[in-house]
């Protein structure tokens, strides 16, 4: 089955730990992209990547990283950096131009 | 950052009424508008994808209507059910590039 795959679903980590989020796609996507959702709010864009070794800044990059050295895969760190680092974090793939977004499940981080 | 507004955040409608609801969004450089929706526990899905000033898209008792020159997009429910209780999210892509803005979404909650 095609689809993404976000992991783990629930994720604690202590304040000060850096925390990497996985998210994998199997649907050929080319763009990727990380958004983060706080309570009563919508997604705000962290970071996303177009194409294989490449990627840009959203709305609210600081304090996290990114990677895309595969296709399929597209790694969002949360750095110490990051001040409120507990949300809701989902990812999303889509084809290049006008085509609909395919998400995955979501993962819950809380900072301790 | 784009400017993509939902209003009104949230909405209570009794089983059996039509609704409606709006996203604005950037009138220069449009490329596509996208409605979601996101029910609790699940992922987003795509409702629709609309590209040209005036399209109108439905699907059931859902459609949807796209304004470029104005910038603005409303989403129609007509007969709402309970299934339909959701956050309905509009997201808009600026041409040139994948970016995919989103706005802070209209929850509908359809009361018996």
């Amino acid at each position: 089955d095609g689809g993404i795959t976000q992991s783990p679903k629930y994720l604690f980590r202590k304040e000060g730990q850096n925390v990497t989020l996985s998210c994998e796609q199997n649907l050929n996507h080319d763009a990727m992209y990380w958004y983060r959702q706080d309570p009563g709010q919508g997604l705000r864009l962290i970071y996303y990547s177009q194409i294989v070794n490449d990627f840009q800044k959203g709305d609210i990059a600081e304090g996290y990283s990114v990677s895309r050295e595969k296709k399929e895969s597209f790694p969002l760190t949360v750095t110490s950096a990051q001040k409120n680092p507990t949300a809701f974090y989902l990812c999303a793939s889509k084809w290049q131009g006008d085509g609909e977004a395919f998400f995955g499940q979501g993962t819950r981080l809380t900072v301790v | 950052i784009l400017n993509v507004e939902q209003s009104p955040q949230s909405l209570h409608v009794q089983e059996g009424d039509s609704t409606n609801f709006t996203c604005s969004f950037p009138s220069s450089n449009f490329y596509a508008l996208h409605w979601y929706r996101w029910e609790t526990a699940k992922s987003p899905e795509a409702l629709f994808v609309m590209t040209l000033n005036g399209d109108e898209k439905k699907k059931g008792r859902i459609s949807a209507t796209l304004n470029t020159k104005e910038g603005y997009s409303y989403l129609y429910i007509k007969g709402s059910q309970p299934e339909d209780s959701a956050t309905y999210l509009c997201a808009f892509i600026k041409a040139a590039g994948n970016k995919l803005t989103f706005g802070g979404g209209t929850r509908v909650l359809v009361k018996p």
